[in-house]
């Protein structure tokens, strides 16, 4: 198992297009955590799925962000009508009920 | 809500050097406490954590123990490398928070030989 692995590593867009991000977390690990990093700061949880189920959404995740796990392995975050605001390094990390969170090395968004 | 105030950076020592970063926490509960470390160009890895008050998590050299008393994780290593050049970043989790990671801002460490 080579790790959680994200795609693309680095996004650029126009405002206004939508962007799809994928996680594919280690293969046994059932909980799935998105989060976004803007510089100098650290990471802002978004959103956690549990298999397939997304049981806990930050308020940063506005309207225009959703994400799925439809089949409890891989995730995808889509953010529709892109702003330069959401410009930022996302993180996708998973874990299993007896291990820490490993994290990706993130998709870097550009929004032009 | 639960948060994490770490010490600002950056932080520039010699090799050789005895490192502090500080982390303080506000949190209900008992959260669990991390450091995660963020080579240059690498994902964010767990470098140590502690679960309960009064253990001390180590690793790599590093080391930080839970102070309940002072909500405090500080993390030290008593001899920095020019290898331990990274973003440092204090983090809790908390049973009442989906058991998500509550990250400080980071503290940017660089080693000079």
């Amino acid at each position: 198992d080579t790790g959680v692995s994200q795609n693309p590593r680095h996004k650029i867009t126009k405002r206004g297009q939508n962007v799809t991000f994928r996680c594919d977390p280690i293969s046994e690990h059932n909980r799935l955590y998105w989060y976004r990093q803007t510089l100098g700061q650290g990471p802002e949880f978004l959103t956690y799925f549990q298999n397939e189920a997304q049981l806990e959404k930050s308020r940063l995740l506005s309207d225009r962000f959703s994400a799925e796990r439809p089949k409890g392995s891989f995730s995808t975050l889509e953010i529709q009508r892109t702003e330069q605001g959401d410009s930022a390094m996302y993180l996708c990390a998973s874990r299993a009920a007896s291990t820490e969170a490993f994290f990706g090395q993130g998709t870097r968004l550009t929004v032009v | 809500g639960d948060s994490v105030t770490q010490m600002e950076g950056p932080v520039t020592l010699s090799e050789e050097a005895f490192l502090t970063i500080n982390c303080t926490y506000t949190a209900t509960g008992y959260p669990s406490l991390f450091w995660y470390v963020q080579y240059p160009g690498e994902g964010l890895q767990l470098l140590l954590k502690a679960t309960k008050a009064d253990d001390k998590g180590s690793n790599k050299g590093f080391e930080a123990t839970y102070r309940k008393e002072t909500t405090s994780f500080h993390l030290e290593k008593g001899s920095v490398q020019v290898s331990d050049s990274a973003v440092y970043f204090c983090a809790l989790r908390n049973s009442n928070s989906g058991y998500a990671l509550n990250f400080g801002k980071g503290t940017s460490l660089l080693v000079t030989p």
